[in-house]
């Protein structure tokens, strides 16, 4: 079945420092990547996306590459910022249970806390 | 535009009590979902539906009833709330099956 492994938290930076959250996942067929991301007390907010291979999703400084041969979809940003403390979810969007319904797949979520 | 709204946000219940959880979108959005989010667990998928008057079962279906009786509306339902059903309730909708989803604010639900 589908599944998505990223790194275990949590991750703490100080300010301007540079920042990868790695993520890899396994699937059936040609899944679409994404990243949420939950600040505290809130929902899940889309941080960015890529559809295919090579694609790169960016937002907010925020940047991931869909890499098809090392199946991964690794969130990075070169500088982060105290707002960015939430924590950080890789999800895929692919089919399940043999049919033609899609469900996002969830990683287990990375804790970021970045400190002044 | 107030995206995906969810009621009550915090409830505290006793063992074998009931209650729903409402789930409302105005983006005319087919799919609608519910997750629970656990620690360490990530988010998992208890029910969804692909249109109104359709449900389906996730990955953890045991002990919820969901119905779509109008196209905006989610309901998910605990008839019999069991401590093991404390967790943090996420709906969420989205306009196709394999784009991103919009997640509401959450229902924190204890069960005592």
């Amino acid at each position: 079945g589908n599944s998505v492994t990223q790194m275990e938290g949590p991750v703490t930076l100080s300010e301007e420092a540079f920042l990868t959250i790695n993520c890899t996942y396994t699937a059936t067929g040609y899944p679409s990547l994404f990243w949420y991301v939950q600040y505290p007390g809130e929902g899940l907010q889309l941080l960015l996306k890529a559809t295919k291979a090579d694609d790169k999703g960016s937002n907010k400084g925020f940047e991931a590459t869909y890499r098809k041969e090392t199946t991964s979809f690794h969130l990075e940003k070169g500088s982060v910022q105290v707002s960015d403390s939430a924590v950080y979810f890789c999800a895929l969007s692919d089919q399940w249970s043999g049919g033609s319904n899609y469900k996002l797949t969830f990683g287990k979520g990375t804790l970021l806390t970045v400190n002044p | 535009n107030a995206g995906v709204t969810q009621t009550p946000k915090f409830r505290v219940l006793k063992t074998g009590q009931s209650m729903t959880l409402l789930c409302a979108q105005d983006m005319n959005h087919e799919y609608m979902y519910w997750y629970r989010q656990d620690p360490g667990m990530g988010l998992r998928l208890i029910h969804y539906s692909v249109g109104e008057g359709t449900t389906a079962k996730g990955e953890v279906p045991d002990g919820y009833n969901v119905s779509r009786l109008k196209k905006q509306n989610f309901l998910l339902g605990l008839e019999s709330a069991a401590p093991s059903q404390t967790s943090v309730y996420f709906c969420a909708s989205s306009l196709r099956p394999q784009w991103e989803a919009f997640f509401g604010q959450g229902t924190r639900l204890t069960v005592v």
